[in-house]
């Protein structure tokens, strides 16, 4: 299964609502996650199930969608989301992940 | 608290050969799927493959079957990852990663603890 995301980069302010898709190549259902990885670090899981927040993640951040789209919405910016996001789907082996989407400041 | 503990950069040779490893603690090691990522300079992630450490079942992305190999001591708490013969291009950053699983309808997994990650430099 492919997916790709777009936009690929996006330059954005604090305060903005951002919002990120992810387009699988066949039907995954829900079997969709969401990383978040800043520069140097492990990435971190943001959401699973394409719409479940993964414990101790700010509500700012959603997700949604099923099927073959997908999107993540971070509803207000903040200078610590600043990073880059990738999906990875569930739903078959091996298990993909996007090309992921850089977020920088404007 | 969950933790996995990755071991420290490697610098090797084409053709050497390498074993990372990565330990969990604060849970319980043997019944959660451990996950390998690869991470090329300045790209992005790369689904690797998984382990079940209780009986060392495992998963491999066709992209590296016969690439790699993975494998757990349970005794320990450890996963490792092993190459026999290193190549310029495994030159990256390698993550463990736990898989948690969700079971409804079907079950599915996805990585909710990350190591700190492994770089592996191959350069002669």
């Amino acid at each position: 299964i492919q997916l790709t995301q777009s936009p690929s980069s996006l330059s954005a302010s604090v305060g903005d609502r951002v919002t990120i898709t992810c387009r699988a190549s066949q039907d995954i259902d829900i079997y969709l996650a969401w990383y978040q990885q800043k520069p140097g670090k492990a990435p971190k899981l943001l959401i699973y199930s394409a719409s479940t927040l993964q414990s101790g993640v700010p509500s700012r951040f959603s997700g949604s969608g099923s099927g073959t789209d997908f999107t993540l919405t971070i509803s207000s910016l903040q200078p610590e989301d600043f990073a880059s996001y990738y999906c990875q789907q569930l739903s078959d082996f091996p298990r993909t992940f996007g090309p992921g989407t850089k977020v920088d400041i404007k | 608290e969950v933790q996995l503990v990755q071991s420290g950069a490697e610098v090797k040779k084409p053709g050497e050969s390498l074993k990372i490893s990565c330990k969990g603690s604060g849970y319980k090691f043997n019944s959660y799927w451990i996950g390998w990522v690869r991470q090329m300079p300045g790209k992005g992630l790369e689904w690797m493959g998984i382990i079940y450490p209780d009986d060392s079942d495992t998963r491999y992305s066709p992209s590296f079957q016969g690439q790699v190999t993975m494998s757990a001591d349970k005794s320990i708490s450890t996963a490792y990852l092993q190459w026999s013969s290193l190549k310029a291009s495994d030159t990256a950053i390698y993550y463990c990663a736990r898989q948690d699983v969700l079971c409804g309808g079907r079950c599915y997994g996805y990585f909710d603890f990350w190591g700190q990650g492994t770089l592996v430099t191959v350069s002669s």
